[in-house]
């Protein structure tokens, strides 16, 4: 099975600032990485799917890049509704995995 | 408008059986297949294993083979996922997301279920 990584576990950061998520796949599965935003009691929503395209609808302050093994979740400037847990989900192999997630605190 | 809406929380004891549902509307069931993912509180997501609602077939994480089993009623747009022989450890929300077939992401999920096995 492919392992998802993700760093940092948990982030603090404020309102304006950029950020970086990482996810790093334990073998190659080219551009197939997902990323989604959970809300405290929500269920995932889709932000980003094949690395970098953006869902419809998702503010362009997200942006996502990488392929192989190396990818990552920008933030360009944090806005107050951004302060959730991101993760990374592999769609290359099945099974589908997930990283363990990205908890994005307020500063 | 796209929705996905699952059935209420549930309270089993060890070694019963669950089943959850998934109905769906606004689109056309048949054309999607439909995942199921599970989060134990405060942990990460698990995919559990998808169905094909136009023919049936199914695959299953290896993790929960002979253990689960998904079906579908295409009469009501209505996805299920069934757990058998359950687990303190199976205590988790229990997401539906479906994905079209020619694209590798799932874009729309339920809003859960909360499964909660207690003695």
């Amino acid at each position: 099975d492919i392992q998802m990584t993700q760093s940092p576990s948990s982030l603090s950061a404020s309102v304006g600032d950029r950020v970086t998520i990482t996810c790093r796949a334990s073998q190659s599965i080219s551009s197939y990485l997902n990323w989604y935003q959970q809300k405290p009691g929500k269920a995932p929503t889709l932000l980003i799917y094949t690395a970098s395209t953006l869902q419809s609808g998702v503010p362009s302050r997200f942006s996502g890049s990488g392929s192989g093994t190396d990818f990552t979740l920008t933030i360009s400037s944090l806005q107050p509704e951004d302060f959730a847990i991101y993760f990374c989900q592999q769609t290359y192999r099945t099974p589908r995995s997930f990283g363990q997630g990205t908890k994005l605190e307020i500063k | 408008q796209v929705q996905l809406v699952q059935s209420g929380a549930e309270v089993k004891k060890p070694g019963a059986s669950v089943k959850v549902s998934c109905k769906a509307s606004g689109y056309t069931f048949t054309s999607y297949f439909m995942h199921w993912v599970r989060q134990a509180p405060g942990q990460g997501l698990e995919w559990m294993g998808v169905i094909n609602p136009s023919g049936g077939s199914t695959s299953y994480a290896q993790k929960f083979q002979g253990r689960v089993t998904m079906t579908r009623d295409t009469s009501t747009s209505t996805a299920y996922m069934e757990v058998s022989s359950l687990r303190s450890e199976d205590t988790a929300f229990y997401y539906c997301a479906r994905q079209k077939p020619s694209t590798t992401w799932e874009d729309y999920w339920g809003q859960g279920t909360l499964v909660t096995v207690s003695s």
